[in-house]
């Protein structure tokens, strides 16, 4: 059985700090996808990681992908409010009769000033 | 364009009663997915839909019957609901059903009374 595991599932940030996001998977995937989610709302694409040791940023989010260690990393840097969402990670579920993705439980990051 | 569109955003149903979900893609993708995410949770797999037929069913309950018209087009009909059905429904899309990133629709936020 696959098994995705994000933590802390919940993070609360002070503006200005710095801090990590885990996501653990179970599979030989080498595909990883973080989206963002605002409380409502549907789900927004962050980063596709397609490698080993592919690494993204935008703005103040980097995300790394180490798949021989199963681990992903969402570094948050110099925390602002509007990164307050809740982040998941996925991963490809993959078998015989197709490939989905399988989400992680999701950390709720909430910044205060 | 790179939007999936979903309809309707709320829907109100009673037990008793027969309605559709309805979710467009005009990006030529040929994977198109249904989840269900309850509050405070991640989103979980429900169809998944490959060049129109349906590739993974993950053991859903007959009240919802998924349909796929044609390339763009992805329906869920639902009968006999239970209020514990009540939930955000994601329509997302694919280029391919071989892990690639799948966009998401804005979601009908279903409430069963």
């Amino acid at each position: 059985e696959l098994k995705v595991e994000q933590n802390p599932l919940f993070l609360s940030m002070q503006e200005g700090k710095n801090y990590t996001i885990y996501c653990n998977y179970s599979t030989t995937s080498d595909r990883l996808y973080w989206y963002r989610q605002d409380p409502g709302k549907s789900l927004e694409s962050l980063f596709v990681l397609l490698s080993n040791g592919a690494v993204k940023q935008e703005g103040r989010l980097m995300a790394s992908l180490d798949t021989k260690a199963r681990l992903s990393t969402l570094h948050i840097t110099a925390a602002v409010h509007d990164l307050s969402a809740t982040y998941f990670c996925a991963v490809d579920f993959i078998n015989q009769a197709g490939t989905a993705l399988i989400f992680g439980k999701g950390t709720t990051l909430s910044v205060s000033s | 364009d790179t939007e999936v569109t979903q309809t309707p955003k709320h829907l109100v149903m009673g037990m008793t009663n027969k309605k559709s979900l309805k979710c467009e893609q005009h990006m030529g993708h040929r994977a198109m997915y249904w989840y269900k995410q309850k509050a405070k949770k991640p989103p979980e797999l429900m169809f998944v839909y490959s060049y129109e037929k349906l590739s993974i069913n993950e053991s859903v309950p007959s009240r919802f019957s998924p349909e796929c018209p044609n390339s763009s087009l992805l329906n869920l009909h639902l009968h006999a609901l239970q209020p514990e059905d009540s939930a955000l429904y994601l329509c997302a899309s694919s280029q391919e059903l071989d892990r690639t990133e799948a966009f998401f629709g804005q979601g009908t936020r279903l409430t069963v009374v």
